[in-house]
């Protein structure tokens, strides 16, 4: 597609349940990265893949967060038995690694409310 | 790690007239890129001005424009002819240069800047 496209726009869930966010990068990124973006807080990382490397998830919260990137494109992101501190935007970039600009591509993000 | 500051939380400017955001990072690396991303309620953030830090010429993109001072790791974004459609937030972020592994094309980012832009 033309830029990176992501979904469920809005999700709202129970506090328990669990959760998946979809990611589609722009084509032939092979570069992705999900943020998460809490009200009033900047950008905080949450993982990176690149190409067939092992992935950084360095920046995952905690256990009940997991991503995949299933044949090096789309990404789903899943948040199980999520909690109220989980509401959060989560958007998702992409970029040709490596590139000499440095510069990321960002989705429309996915708004998760928890209650 | 590298940390990025916004001190400036909310920033106001009436049209037409000219606004300066702030921004000072930290870091010990002598190559890197710094980013001001623009965030408008669509969510979608949407890059306004790059700068590689090896460059000593500030960038500007049309009315906007950058005073990069790496001595000092200041980094402030000038936005000239303010219109109504800038009102957005705004950004700073940093992005390692240095070949070494995948967390270095991560971006860390400030918390970021809210412009309003008065008629």
């Amino acid at each position: 597609g033309a830029g990176v496209s992501q979904s469920p726009s809005n999700k709202v869930t129970e506090k328990g349940k669990d959760v998946e966010l979809r990611c589609d990068p722009i084509s032939g990124h092979t570069a992705l990265y999900w943020y998460r973006q809490s009200l009033g807080q900047g950008l905080e990382f949450l993982i990176y893949f690149q190409g067939n490397s092992a992935p950084d998830k360095s920046g995952l919260p905690s256990d009940r967060f997991s991503a995949e990137r299933t044949g090096g494109s789309v990404s789903t992101l899943t948040i199980q038995r999520t909690q109220q501190e989980d509401s959060a935007v989560y958007l998702c970039a992409s970029s040709f690694a490596g590139v000499s600009t440095g510069e990321l591509f960002f989705g429309e993000g996915s708004r998760l409310t928890v209650l | 790690a590298q940390t990025v500051t916004q001190s400036q939380p909310e920033m106001s400017v009436q049209e037409a007239e000219t606004v300066t955001l702030s921004c000072t990072y930290d870091t010990s690396e002598s190559d890197y890129y710094l980013f001001w991303y623009k965030q408008p309620p669509s969510r979608q953030m949407i890059l306004v001005i790059r700068q590689e830090a090896y460059k000593q010429q500030n960038a500007t993109e049309n009315r906007f424009s950058v005073n990069f001072q790496k001595a000092a790791k200041s980094f402030s974004l000038k936005i000239s002819d303010s219109q109504l459609g800038d009102a957005a937030m705004y950004f700073c972020a940093y992005r390692s240069a240095e070949r070494g592994g995948g967390s270095n094309y991560k971006l860390t980012f400030g918390k970021g800047t809210l412009l309003t832009v008065n008629p």
